[in-house]
This record gives C-alpha cells, sequence and structure tokens, in this order.
C-alpha cells in the first residue's frame, strides 16, 4: 500500500516569499492530486496530475515519476493562500476514488 | 452551477445512537465518494460509488457503516450505533468520470460528526 509523505508540516512565510511544498509516495501510482483546505474546511482540488508540470496562476505543480515525488509551489505568496495542502495519490491499478492522502502542509503566509 | 453539498454541516450524537448523513453531487457526476478525516490523522478513503453501484467499499471500517446511493443521485451514509471513534468531518466528493481513468474530484464542505 502506497504511503504518502508530505513536507514540511507546518510552513510559516511572509507575503511575496516563493513557496514549494513537498510530496513523496512509496508506490507507482496513476495520479497525483493537490487539494486546498481553508480554515473553513471545504477542500478544493487544485490540480490533477500523472506527469511533467501543470500551470494555474501563481500556482505550479510538478511530479517526478521515477523519484516518485511531486513539489507544489506557489509564487509571490499572499495571506489568502494560508491553508492546508493535501497530497494524495491513486495507486497504479486502483480504483478511481481510492485516493491516499499525506497529512496535509499547513501554510501561514504574513502580510 | 451548485457545487457538492453535504447535510447537516454539524451533528452532535451521544454514543449508541444513529446518524445519516447526506450527500448532493453536482448534477450528471456519475462518481460519489465518501471520505472520513479523524482529528489529527490524514483523510481516508472509505467508499466510491459509480451511479447507485458500489464500486469499491474497501475502506468503510466495519458493519456499523452503511452507505446507499438509490437512483444514483444523492448519498447518505448511516452510522449505527456510532461509537466515540466515529467522530470526525466526513466528506463527499463526486466526480464526472466516464473513461474509469483518473478524474478531478470536486468536495463538497464535510459533515463535522461529534459522538460523546
Amino acid at each position: 500500500k502506497n504511503e504518502v509523505e508530505q513536507s514540511p508540516q507546518n510552513l510559516t512565510a511572509q507575503e511575496g516569499e516563493f513557496i514549494t511544498i513537498n510530496c513523496s509516495y512509496s508506490v507507482g501510482i496513476s495520479a497525483l492530486h493537490w487539494l486546498q483546505q481553508h480554515p473553513g474546511g471545504g477542500i478544493v482540488s487544485l490540480f490533477m496530475l500523472s506527469s511533467g508540470k501543470k500551470k494555474h496562476g501563481r500556482l505550479i505543480a510538478t511530479i517526478n515519476i521515477q523519484e516518485k515525488h511531486s513539489s507544489l509551489h506557489i509564487t509571490a505568496s499572499h495571506p489568502r493562500d494560508s491553508a492546508v495542502y493535501i497530497c494524495a495519490v491513486r495507486d497504479y491499478g486502483g480504483s478511481q476514488g481510492n485516493l491516499i492522502f499525506g497529512k496535509g502542509t499547513k501554510l501561514s503566509v504574513k502580510p | 452551477e451548485a457545487g457538492v453539498t453535504q447535510f447537516p454541516s454539524h451533528s452532535v450524537i451521544e454514543k449508541g445512537q444513529t446518524v445519516t448523513l447526506r450527500c448532493d453531487p453536482i448534477s450528471g457526476h456519475d462518481n460519489l465518494y465518501w471520505y472520513r478525516r479523524v482529528m489529527g490523522k490524514e483523510i481516508k478513503f472509505l467508499l466510491h460509488f459509480v451511479k447507485e453501484s458500489k464500486q469499491d467499499e474497501s475502506g468503510m471500517p466495519n458493519n456499523r457503516f452503511l452507505a446507499e446511493r438509490t437512483g444514483g443521485t444523492y448519498s447518505t451514509l448511516k452510522v449505527q450505533p456510532a461509537e466515540l471513534e466515529d467522530s470526525g468531518v466526513y466528506f463527499c466528493a463526486s466526480s464526472l468520470g466516464t473513461s474509469g481513468g483518473p478524474d478531478t474530484q470536486y468536495f463538497g464542505p464535510g459533515t463535522r460528526l461529534t459522538v460523546l
């Protein structure tokens, strides 16, 4: 069974800083998701990727299949980026919904 | 377009009671998922419906949990009888998913269940 590790667990940054959150997993996957959970609790899907890189606004997600590693980058961070960022993977051959989640990285961006 | 909705947003019950959580997926989404996050732990998968059929229920913790999706629209998750360790936030998600491949999931706001 896949094990998903995220680092760091907690991250405090100053507004404008470039932020990187890392996710590593132990077994081959068919897809990796990056999710954002705001203090109110709602979860938003940011990216789903199986190779390469995706960009949306100030967010960039990359994945290295050989190294079993993904990163989420935030450029020009802003206090509204403060949230818990969660990595989740779908095992290769696993069912579509059976995602395995990391514990999340709590990001706080100070003005 | 309305997102995934869940009801209730909070529920506080006593050990031994029954609680039913409801999830309304995005209209037209065949796939519906239930997840749970207990305090201090990561989110865990419970089960996955495709229309009204259970595609994967390997994450259901025990037979006190019963999920249904009659007619392939909304879903309910019943916990009977509830135990203290069932406390947590229950999330529902839905996705369009026509090919069976990886699919973007849209999450509901969650139901916070507290069992006293």
